[in-house]
């Protein structure tokens, strides 16, 4: 069975730019959930989807969005980039209330 | 509010030592607790999981963790060091009480393994 895809796996933008992430779960998984790992730090939540509604947002500002499909895959965009927002981007699944399973994660790099 | 606080962000042992991460959570209910594992340029990979059950936990990779509410820890222990274990570590804490079960992470252990 695949496990959780990320794409792109590596990603350079500009500041000021958007960029879009996604994200496809583990088939039969209708929860999908994002997280910023910066560098040198643990992952701290950005949002949790499941059955396509927000379930948990964490302390991100409004630039910070996201949208789960009816097939349940997922985009995490992010508008006026920072330089601070470069991080690994980390998707995670799981099955109702449970068990997360992580992606590789989308090394996202502002300059 | 949860949180978790890992001590020593490295430690470095010797192959075929003893290992042993520390990690203390804080939480107004009961927990569930994780210990995840962080190769290079990889996501994350779940080593274990406390879900209220047994409080000795053993995960893949001859890993395990005790859960102790008296001293709020959820050390990772494992008997004897291979040198496949040098990576990131994070241990985890989520309540599963809100609608949302997002997860608090530590930031993390690199574990050294010296030949």
């Amino acid at each position: 069975d695949a496990g959780v895809t990320q794409s792109p796996t590596h990603l350079i933008k500009t500041r000021g730019q958007h960029v879009t992430l996604r994200c496809s779960p583990i088939s039969g998984h209708k929860s999908v959930s994002w997280y910023q790992q910066v560098l040198g730090q643990g992952p701290q939540f950005i949002f949790q989807y499941y059955e396509k509604e927000e379930r948990g947002r964490g302390n991100f500002p409004d630039r910070f969005s996201a949208r789960q499909f009816p097939n349940y895959s997922s985009e995490l965009n992010v508008n006026a980039l920072l330089l601070g927002d470069s991080a690994l981007y980390l998707c995670a699944s799981s099955f109702g209330f449970s068990e997360a399973f992580f992606g590789q994660g989308t090394r996202l790099t502002v300059v | 509010a949860q949180s978790v606080t890992q001590l020593g962000s490295h430690v470095s042992v010797s192959e075929g030592a003893l290992v042993l991460l520390r990690c203390n959570y804080s939480s107004s209910v009961p927990p569930y607790l994780f210990w995840y594992v962080q190769y290079p340029n990889q996501g994350l990979q779940l080593l274990l999981k406390y879900t209220s059950a047994a409080t000795l936990v053993k995960g893949i990779n001859g890993f395990e963790a005790e859960f102790k509410k008296s001293e709020t820890s959820f050390h990772l222990t494992k008997p004897s060091a291979h040198m496949s274990d040098a990576a990131e570590y994070f241990c985890a804490v989520t309540t599963k009480r809100n609608r949302d079960d997002k997860i608090i992470f530590g930031k993390g252990t690199r574990l050294h393994i010296l030949p």
